[in-house]
């Protein structure tokens, strides 16, 4: 069974600085591309990240570009999410998501809350 | 960027209704158009993929139609358990992945 956790959410001051992960079982985690996507309370859906399966390949949103940083550990079937410059705005549920290809999100993880708030 | 435009954003219907939620792309996407549907508190789910294909293990009665930028999401006999948000998603222009604002299924 396919299983994705995500951790390492929590309160930040903005300006802070906090690293998501992703634990990835069920599946063959090098073989697969990842992406972050979150989700601002009573909000829609906003894609974050693109990581391929050898990390060559990598996307960033806008809004994050400059100031998040996704990488993944094949040999620990992980996937990170680095955030830096914290802001109220990046206030939201992150999920990191598996592709069935590369654009269609087919398991989602139960999500971790990051609060940016003093 | 390819921009994603859902209505109505909230229905209101009972059980045995059909619903119809629109999904609009800002430009051609072809059938690359994926539906979510997510329950509070919970992650989306994948119920269609490529316009109109069913995800394994999804009910029949979920539909999809659509080509180009129009595109449709249909219940045909809402059950309780379909009470959520659905999401439409272009997956033509990567990246960014863009999702549409999310239509909200109500109880009546």
């Amino acid at each position: 069974e396919v299983q994705l956790v995500e951790s390492g959410g929590g309160l930040v001051q903005p300006g802070g600085s906090l690293r998501l992960s992703c634990a990835a079982s069920g599946f063959t985690f090098s073989s697969y591309s990842m992406n972050w996507v979150r989700q601002a309370p009573g909000k829609g859906l906003e894609w974050v990240s693109y990581i391929s399966s050898s990390s060559s390949t990598i996307y960033y949103a806008d809004s994050v570009k400059g100031r998040f940083t996704i990488s993944r550990d094949n040999a620990k079937n992980s996937l990170y999410l680095q955030m830096n410059s914290l802001r109220a705005e990046d206030t939201a549920v992150y999920y990191c998501a598996r592709p069935a290809v590369t654009t269609l999100l087919d398991y989602w993880g139960q999500g971790t809350l990051v609060t940016v708030s003093s | 960027d390819i921009q994603m435009t859902q209505s109505p954003s909230s229905v209101s219907a009972s059980v045995g209704d059909r619903v119809t939620i629109t999904c609009r792309a800002s430009q051609g996407i072809s059938s690359w158009l994926a539906w979510y549907q997510q329950k509070p508190g919970k992650a989306p789910k994948l119920l269609i993929y490529a316009a109109s294909s069913l995800q394994s293990g999804v009910p029949s009665r979920f539909s999809g139609s659509g080509s180009g930028t129009d595109f449709t999401l249909t219940i045909s006999s809402l059950q309780p358990e379909d009470f959520a948000t659905y999401y439409c998603q272009q997956a033509n222009s990567f990246p960014p992945l863009t999702f549409g604002g999310g239509t909200k299924v109500e109880i009546k």
